[in-house]
C-alpha cells in the first residue's frame, strides 16, 4: 500500500515555463487537496476535489490548473511559473470531503520547487 | 477568512511536558486537527477533537474548548524526537481544512 506519492521530489524552473506536479493515492479515497507550504505561513489550500471530475479553487489557486479524471490522480499544473511559486507543495488525500464529519488527511512526501 | 493562531516557536528540555496553544474562529467550527511535521518531511496525523475535554493517547494529548475557540496539545516526557512542528488545522463545516502557522517545537537534552 503506497499510500499518497508525488513526483517529482525536487524540482528547479525558469521563469514562465510550465510543468506538472503529479499527485496519487491508492486508498480510494474520494476527497484530494493540493496544498503549498511557505515559511511562517503554514499550508495553504490552493485546489481541491470531492470526486472524480469535481475540482474547486482554495485559498491561493491563481496560477496554477487542476484536474480530476480519476479517483487515484490529482496532478497540479503551473501554467507559466513565477518566482512566487518557489515552495513546497503537498498533496493530501482523505475518505470523505469536508462536509460533514471530516476524515485525516494523509499528506504525500512533497515536491520541493524552486523557480528561478 | 479563518484566523488560528499558534506560538511560531516553543523550546523545553527532555523528560518536561510542554502544551502548545491553538485558538481559532468559532464560526462554523467543527473539529480541531493536530498534525506533526519533522523538517523535510510530511504532516503526520496526531489527533482530532470534535467534543469538549481532554483526549489522551500515549504521551500526547489534546484539548478542546468550543465555546472558547481554544485548543492545546500536551506532550509528556518529551524526547528528542518530539522535536518537530506541529500544526494544529480547524474543519470548517461545507468547507474545508484551515491550518495555523504551525510551531517549531525545540527539545533540548
Amino acid at each position: 500500500n503506497a499510500g499518497v506519492t508525488q513526483t517529482p521530489k525536487f524540482q528547479v524552473l525558469k521563469t514562465g515555463q510550465s510543468m506538472t506536479l503529479q499527485c496519487a493515492q491508492d486508498m480510494n479515497h474520494e476527497y484530494m487537496s493540493w496544498y503549498r507550504q511557505d515559511p511562517g505561513m503554514g499550508l495553504r489550500l490552493i485546489h481541491y476535489s470531492v470526486g472524480a471530475g469535481i475540482t474547486d479553487q482554495g485559498e491561493v489557486p491563481n496560477g496554477y490548473n487542476v484536474s480530476r479524471s480519476t479517483t487515484e490522480d490529482f496532478p497540479l499544473r503551473l501554467l507559466s511559473a513565477a518566482p512566487s511559486q518557489t515552495s513546497v507543495y503537498f498533496c493530501a488525500s482523505s475518505y470523505s470531503s469536508t462536509s460533514g464529519r471530516a476524515d485525516t488527511q494523509y499528506f504525500g512526501p512533497g515536491t520541493r520547487l524552486t523557480v528561478l | 477568512g479563518q484566523n488560528i493562531d499558534q506560538p511560531t516557536e516553543m523550546t523545553a528540555t527532555e523528560g518536561a511536558i510542554v502544551q502548545i496553544n491553538c485558538t481559532y474562529q468559532t464560526s462554523g467550527f467543527n473539529g480541531l486537527f493536530w498534525y506533526q511535521q519533522h523538517a523535510g518531511e510530511a504532516p503526520t496525523f496526531l489527533s482530532y477533537n470534535v467534543l469538549d475535554g481532554l483526549e489522551e493517547k500515549g504521551r500526547f494529548s489534546s484539548f478542546l474548548s468550543r465555546s472558547k475557540g481554544y485548543s492545546y496539545l500536551l506532550l509528556k516526557e518529551l524526547q528528542m524526537k518530539d522535536s518537530a512542528s506541529y500544526l494544529c488545522a480547524s474543519d470548517l463545516v461545507g468547507q474545508n481544512f484551515v491550518f495555523g502557522p504551525g510551531t517549531r517545537l525545540s527539545v533540548l537534552p
